[in-house]
């Protein structure tokens, strides 16, 4: 069963912050997060493993509760560049790389 | 450039045709994946190869036939396709099957008429 993302689509300014939230019916044993940009391959930001890991990506982290089977993409000081669609792949307890991705959510930064 | 490379990025096919899709990885990986994205859709995952086994077949139907001859390069055999199987074909790699970071291509467009 996919995970449920949420919102599916923010608009920002420039300079705003936002939080992508990804949450599972499952229990998960780590979440990834991708980037993708309108025509382009999706790229990788980070995987969280299970224990609430907190890992960074320059303006951008994420958290991941196991207990809630929830992971959420922090956004701060959004960049133009940050536009793009994310989606969260989760993974069953060591289902290597059997990833079931969420439905994305639309990310807009405006200048 | 993301290391891997997928041809033809653009298809136009009739439901009888046979076609072939394309991917090459140059990052040393040894798992390959084919995903399918379908607008409004998550990502789906059909198919994984793992030093050149397959070793995921998410249900496919079998007029998707995918074909690994080395771990490098990964095909997908097209045959008899229906509208609906209109979409993006997304290849990716990785190291390995146990967890880590997906390397995707740009992706295959694919429209059946």
């Amino acid at each position: 069963q996919q995970p449920v993302q949420s919102p599916q689509a923010v608009i920002l300014r420039e300079g705003e912050d936002a939080v992508i939230n990804c949450s599972s019916s499952k229990a998960l044993y780590s979440v990834h997060w991708y980037r993708q940009k309108h025509g382009e391959a999706p790229v990788f930001l980070m995987i969280l493993l299970k224990g609430g890991e907190q890992k960074g990506h320059e303006k951008i982290s994420a958290s991941f509760n196991e207990k809630k089977q929830q992971s959420s993409l922090y956004l701060t000081a959004s960049q133009l560049s940050y536009s793009g669609t994310y989606f969260c792949g989760t993974e069953l307890y060591n289902a290597g790389n059997m990833l079931t991705f969420g439905g994305g959510t639309r990310l807009m930064v405006k200048p | 450039e993301t290391g891997v490379t997928q041809t033809p990025r653009h298809l136009v096919m009739g439901m009888t045709n046979k076609k072939s899709l394309k991917c090459e990885q140059h990052l040393g990986h040894n798992a390959m994946y084919w995903y399918k994205q379908s607008a409004k859709k998550p990502l789906e995952l059909m198919f994984v190869y793992n030093f050149k086994e397959q070793t995921e077949n998410n249900s496919v139907p079998s007029r998707f036939s995918p074909e690994c001859p080395n771990s490098s390069h990964l095909f997908l055999h097209l045959h008899t396709l229906q509208p609906e199987d209109s979409a993006l074909y997304l290849c990716a790699s990785s190291q390995g099957t146990g967890g880590g970071e997906l390397f995707f291509g740009e992706g295959s467009r694919l429209t059946v008429l």
